[in-house]
């Protein structure tokens, strides 16, 4: 597609369950980038991708956060036994050179 | 959708005036500067972005000025519109590095 796509766009799940998030990025876009969007919030940064290599992971809040990247497109960012306060919206953005970062419409993630 | 930002700085304009959203940037060394519009339940989407060799820079009905003595930029919106409703937030960057800083925010409200 012509911009970011994340999947899913909504995700309930309970406390202790891991989740995958997924961002497909806008082709050709080699910089991408995880954040975190809670209510009431500036975005959070969590990660940063150059192809697939992350030389910044110093935002993911703790072990149980990871995330990679393949074939210098599509991203996971998985959460391992999440807890009620990674509710948020976490969203992903794309960028090439020094053009805008473009961002998808986010996964709003819910534990219950 | 979910609200964002629901404690944010809160600009109301009626339809059809102009509207003046403001930022404050915090890195001096910054020479690369984006406009954010983020409706409820979506992700941010680029409006305007303009480069420190710039003060002025214009797109269809907005405008960015940037005042690098004061470290200020605004956003000027002309004849705002009901769908300009959304939560604007400002983006620096230095020297083509990968760090962006966001700001947090103003809801703009247009009434009708």
């Amino acid at each position: 597609g012509a911009g970011v796509s994340q999947s899913p766009s909504n995700k309930v799940t309970e406390k202790g369950k891991d989740v995958e998030l997924r961002c497909d990025p806008i082709s050709g876009h080699t910089a991408l980038y995880w954040y975190r969007q809670s209510l009431g919030q500036g975005l959070e940064f969590l990660i940063y991708f150059q192809g697939n290599s992350a030389p910044d992971k110093s935002g993911l809040p703790s072990d149980r956060f990871s995330a990679e990247r393949t074939g210098g497109s599509v991203s996971t960012l998985t959460i391992q036994r999440t807890q009620q306060e990674d509710s948020a919206v976490y969203l992903c953005a794309t960028g090439q050179g020094a053009s805008p970062l473009h961002f998808g419409n986010g996964t709003r993630l819910t534990v219950t | 959708g979910e609200s964002v930002g629901l404690h944010l700085p809160t600009l109301s304009v009626q339809e059809g005036d102009n509207s003046i959203i403001n930022c404050a940037y915090s890195n001096s060394a910054s020479d690369y500067f984006i406009w954010y519009k983020q409706e409820s339940g979506k992700g941010p989407q680029f409006i305007i972005d303009i480069r420190s060799n710039m003060d002025k820079r214009q797109g269809q009905r907005v405008t960015v000025l940037l005042n690098k003595t004061v470290k200020h930029l605004s956003l000027q919106i002309a004849a705002t519109q009901p769908g300009d409703s959304a939560v604007y937030f400002c983006a620096e960057n230095k020297g083509g590095t990968y760090k962006y800083i966001f700001g947090t925010g103003t809801r703009l409200k247009v009434l009708a």
